[in-house]
């Protein structure tokens, strides 16, 4: 089983829907919490991160975090055909020698149609 | 430099030659970090370094791979005697440390797509 589960869809929605994506771990010594975004060919870009249980908001996106049920959540409002990339969540330790080091979801492939 | 530079962008190699990966990160990044994206799948953690050193090098599948970094800059991570399993694309990421919020994210380079035929 891997340490951090992600459904890989892939997730068609028209313009204007709003959108949800999911990962759940199995570590709980997992601290940090990221999204990032990768379009085709390119790198991924980090999105969103937060830290411990709670909901961050920035403009249409919200990351939401549940510790004691180890899930995470990224809700993108009234989503573009230009969000159309995969998103993938990602997560790290808090502390030790790896903790520069990011688990990664299998990332889920998003299409926004017009 | 203003992004995380990796080259070349795309490698054709034949089964059993050695190849040489190359990453120059943001300028003043002390943590570096090799990742690994098969078609399909998220990133698989090869190693990091924080300046010159790789506290953790656990994600290298086989003693094939070696990755180093000389002047707390630039990269090189060589696959020998390749195989048509190591075909993927390697990314490369830098930030500006791991201890700090700032760390917390990384700016990725667009990775060189490796095939092996």
């Amino acid at each position: 089983q891997k340490e951090v589960e992600q459904d890989p869809g892939p997730l068609s929605v028209p313009e204007g829907a709003i959108v949800s994506l999911n990962c759940t771990y199995s570590n709980s010594a997992f601290q940090y919490f990221m999204w990032y975004r990768q379009y085709s060919r390119k790198g991924p870009e980090l999105l969103m991160y937060t830290y411990s249980s709670g909901n961050k908001e920035d403009g249409r996106f919200t990351a939401q975090v549940d510790k004691s049920s180890k899930y995470i959540s990224l809700f993108i409002r009234d989503s573009q055909p230009s969000d159309s990339a995969t998103y993938l969540c990602a997560m790290r330790l808090g502390g030790g020698t790896s903790y520069g080091k990011l688990t990664f979801g299998q990332g889920t492939i998003l299409t926004v149609h017009p | 430099g203003a992004g995380v530079s990796q080259s070349p962008s795309n490698k054709v190699t034949e089964k059993g030659k050695d190849v040489e990966l190359r990453c120059d990160p943001i300028s003043g990044h002390t943590a570096l970090y090799w990742y690994r994206q098969s078609l399909g799948q998220g990133l698989e953690f090869l190693i990091y370094f924080q300046g010159n050193s790789a506290p953790d090098k656990s994600g290298l599948p086989s003693d094939r791979f070696s990755a180093e970094r000389t002047g707390g800059s630039v990269s090189t991570l060589t696959i020998q005697r390749t195989q048509q399993e190591d075909s993927a694309v390697y990314l490369c990421a830098s930030s500006l440390t791991t201890g700090t919020i700032l760390g917390y994210g990384y700016t990725f380079g667009s990775g060189t797509r490796l095939t092996v035929v």
